[in-house]
């Protein structure tokens, strides 16, 4: 696509429950990335993925959270048992590569409420 | 570690007022720079990057300059327009590839 792809764009959960969140990256990106973007909290960056190197779980805040990320093109944001400090807006962004200046591409986001 | 730190917002000035959103940054050696835009109801895009030291940034009107003496990259504009209302991200490009953004400063342009 022209783009990456995020969807839901808007998911309402009940506390515990388990949400599955999508991204669809630029055609070719071999990076893909997860982050978190909280009221007053800024970006806070999830986990990363390029090529077929083990993934960068580094920020990752609890092991409630997963990421896989299929063929090296589709990748799914998995949240266990959610919380209501897990509401926020959850942004995937690829680049062609990891090195370099090379510019990363963000999607519009899926927002997440957790009741 | 790698971090980054930008001025608290939220900033409201008159339009055709200067612009300058500062940010610092703390890593080692000398990571690639960026500032990202968000306009409302937008994803986050590239404003502007800078790669190495004395590099200066520039677009649509903003610069940044790559300051390794002082380890910042300041955002400036010579005269804001209320389209440029949104919230600016500095960040540096990590070791592992990938970004570490500030908090953001959201900026409001009064007609």
């Amino acid at each position: 696509g022209a783009g990456v792809s995020q969807s839901p764009s808007n998911k309402v959960t009940e506390k515990g429950k388990d949400v599955e969140l999508r991204c669809d990256p630029i055609s070719g990106h071999t990076a893909l990335y997860w982050y978190r973007q909280s009221l007053g909290q800024g970006l806070e960056f999830l986990i990363y993925f390029q090529g077929n190197s083990a993934p960068d779980k580094s920020g990752l805040p609890s092991d409630r959270f997963s990421a896989e990320r299929t063929g090296g093109s589709v990748s799914t944001l998995t949240i266990q048992r959610t919380q209501q400090e897990d509401s926020a807006v959850y942004l995937c962004a690829s680049s062609l590569g990891p090195s370099g200046a090379g510019e990363l591409f963000f999607g519009e986001g899926s927002r997440l409420t957790v009741l | 570690g790698n971090s980054v730190t930008q001025m608290e917002g939220p900033v409201t000035l008159s339009e055709e007022a200067f612009l300058t959103i500062n940010c610092t940054y703390t890593a080692t050696g000398y990571p690639s720079l960026f500032w990202y835009v968000q306009y409302p109801g937008e994803g986050l895009q590239l404003l502007l990057k800078a790669t190495k030291a004395d590099d200066k940034g520039s677009n649509k009107g903003f610069e940044a300059t790559y300051r390794k003496e002082t380890t910042s990259f300041h955002l400036e504009k010579g005269s804001v327009q209320v389209s440029d209302s949104a919230v600016y991200f500095c960040a540096l490009k990590g070791s592992q590839g990938n970004l570490i953004f500030g908090k953001g400063t959201k900026l409001s342009v009064k007609p």
